[in-house]
C-alpha cells in the first residue's frame, strides 16, 4: 500500500541553526503538501507543491518537490523558538491524503 | 467563520462504553475525514466521506463507524471503546477531489480506561 516515510522523527536544534525534514513516498504523487502542528494544536496547512522539481519559499522556509515526485523536503534557515512543532508532509493521490509520520522540532533558546 | 468544529474536546470512557464524536464544517466542503493521531504514528485515516451520502474506510477503520448526516456534519462512533482507541481524534474537511488544502478541527482527546 501507499506509504509516506518522514525523517527524522525528532530533531533538537539550537536557536539559529538550520533544520531539514525529508519525506519519501513509495509511489509517485500528484501533489505534496506540508503542515505544521504546534504542541497541543491541530495541523495547519503551510504549502502545496505540484510540479516536478518545484521549489517554493516562505520567508525562512524552503520547500522542494523531487524530480520524480516521490520525495520532498522542508528546510528552515536560522530556526527561531516560534518554529517549534511537528511538521508533516502529506502525499496526495486522487482523493487520498497520505500523511508522513511527522518530524518533531525542538528549538533550544 | 468557525471552520471545522468538533466536540467534545476531552472525554474519558470506560472500556466497553460507546460514544460519538461530532464534527461540523461551515465551509461548504464536499469531503470530510476522521483521523487519529498517536505518538510516533502520525495521522492515520479512519474513515472519509468524499461527498454527502458516501463513506469509505481508511487505513484503520476497525472499531469505528461513521455517519455523513448531511453536507456539514460527519460523526464518528465508537460502539464499544477499547484502551487501544485512546488517542487524539481530528476531523477535517476539504473542497473536493483536486488536491486542495485540508482544514482540521482542533482535536478531541479521548482516553479509554
Amino acid at each position: 500500500g501507499q506509504q509516506v516515510m518522514q525523517i527524522p522523527q525528532y530533531q533538537h536544534v539550537q536557536e539559529g541553526e538550520d533544520f531539514t525534514t525529508y519525506c519519501n513516498s513509495s509511489t509517485t504523487l500528484s501533489n505534496i503538501q506540508w503542515y505544521k502542528q504546534r504542541p497541543g494544536g491541530h495541523p495547519v496547512f503551510l504549502i502545496q507543491l505540484v510540479k516536478s522539481g518545484e521549489v517554493k519559499k516562505q520567508k525562512r522556509l524552503t520547500f522542494q518537490f523531487g524530480e520524480a515526485k516521490k520525495n520532498s523536503s522542508l528546510h528552515i534557515t536560522a530556526t527561531q523558538t516560534t518554529d517549534v512543532g511537528t511538521y508533516f508532509c502529506a502525499g496526495i493521490k486522487g482523493n487520498q491524503f497520505y500523511f508522513g509520520t511527522g518530524t518533531s522540532l525542538t528549538v533550544i533558546p | 467563520n468557525a471552520g471545522v468544529t468538533q466536540t467534545p474536546k476531552f472525554q474519558v470512557l470506560k472500556t466497553g462504553q460507546s460514544m460519538t464524536l461530532q464534527c461540523a464544517q461551515d465551509m461548504n466542503h464536499n469531503s470530510m475525514y476522521w483521523y487519529r493521531q498517536d505518538p510516533g504514528m502520525g495521522l492515520r485515516l479512519i474513515y472519509y466521506s468524499a461527498s454527502e451520502g458516501t463513506t469509505d474506510k481508511g487505513e484503520v477503520p476497525n472499531g469505528y463507524n461513521v455517519s455523513r448526516l448531511n453536507k456539514r456534519e460527519f460523526s464518528l462512533r465508537l460502539e464499544s471503546a477499547a484502551p487501544s482507541q485512546t488517542s487524539v481524534y481530528f476531523c477535517a474537511s476539504r473542497v473536493g477531489i483536486s488536491g486542495n488544502t485540508i482544514y482540521f478541527g482542533e482535536g478531541s482527546w479521548l482516553t479509554v480506561v
